[in-house]
């Protein structure tokens, strides 16, 4: 988790409120990434960003949305939260996109949407 | 449609034992297979991870055997310990994408 945080680290919101979640890193590394970790599912990526303004979907994109105006900075944004997106949150960074590959795990984000 | 199976679910193993966690993946364009580990309350950790051009890579107790033919690949760890009780995931990894299996709660009983 070294470099890497997340706020807020747990968060309830009801059904319809737009919803915000942070990942900060001291890392300087280019490749940023959000991940959803349900049960049975392991981890399944949201969205991923190449670098400042540059993003692009995931697996399971639909109802969220990023931005990344600052290399340090990624924001995960669930426009209108529902139910189904009650679930842990993990921002990861990675040096590269290409060799290597290995991606850092931020602490996670229980979100409850009620 | 999950590209990354992993088998068992759940595993439980007396210390000294040998674990073992696979993982079958079906998309070929893969050419990055890690291995993470979770403790409750923390995020993913990388454990280890092999590249499809090598069969077997060794790391202290850790070790990966991949057969591309098969498109398969597993996680054995030797010797466990009460302290290796965690989830492991595996996972198969593109440029830009990471497909992670559903993971395999290990418990090493003392």
């Amino acid at each position: 988790d070294a470099g890497i945080t997340q706020s807020p680290r747990h968060k309830v919101t009801e059904t319809g409120t737009p919803v915000t979640l942070r990942c900060h890193q001291t890392e300087n590394h280019r490749y940023m990434y959000w991940y959803r970790q349900d049960p049975g599912h392991g981890l399944r990526l949201i969205h991923y960003s190449y670098g400042v303004k540059d993003t692009d979907k995931g697996e399971v994109s639909d109802g969220y949305s990023v931005s990344r105006s600052k290399t340090e900075d990624f924001l995960l944004t669930l426009e209108s939260a529902t139910s189904s997106q009650t679930s842990v949150y993990f921002c990861a960074t990675a040096t590269s996109g290409g060799a290597g590959r290995e991606q850092y795990f931020g602490p996670g984000t229980r979100l409850t949407v009620t | 449609q999950q590209q990354v199976k992993q088998s068992p679910q759940s595993l439980i193993v007396q210390k000294g034992g040998i674990s073992i966690i696979n993982c079958a993946y079906e998309n070929t364009a893969f050419d990055y297979f890690p291995w993470y580990q979770q403790f409750p309350g923390k995020g993913p950790a990388l454990l280890i991870a092999i590249r499809p051009d090598v069969s077997e890579k060794k790391e202290g107790r850790f070790t990966i055997s991949f057969n591309k033919s098969a498109k398969q690949f597993s996680l054995h760890i030797m010797d466990s310990q009460p302290g290796d009780s965690a989830t492991y995931f595996c996972a198969a990894s593109t440029r830009n994408d990471m497909r992670f299996g559903a993971g395999t709660r290990l418990t090493v009983k003392p």
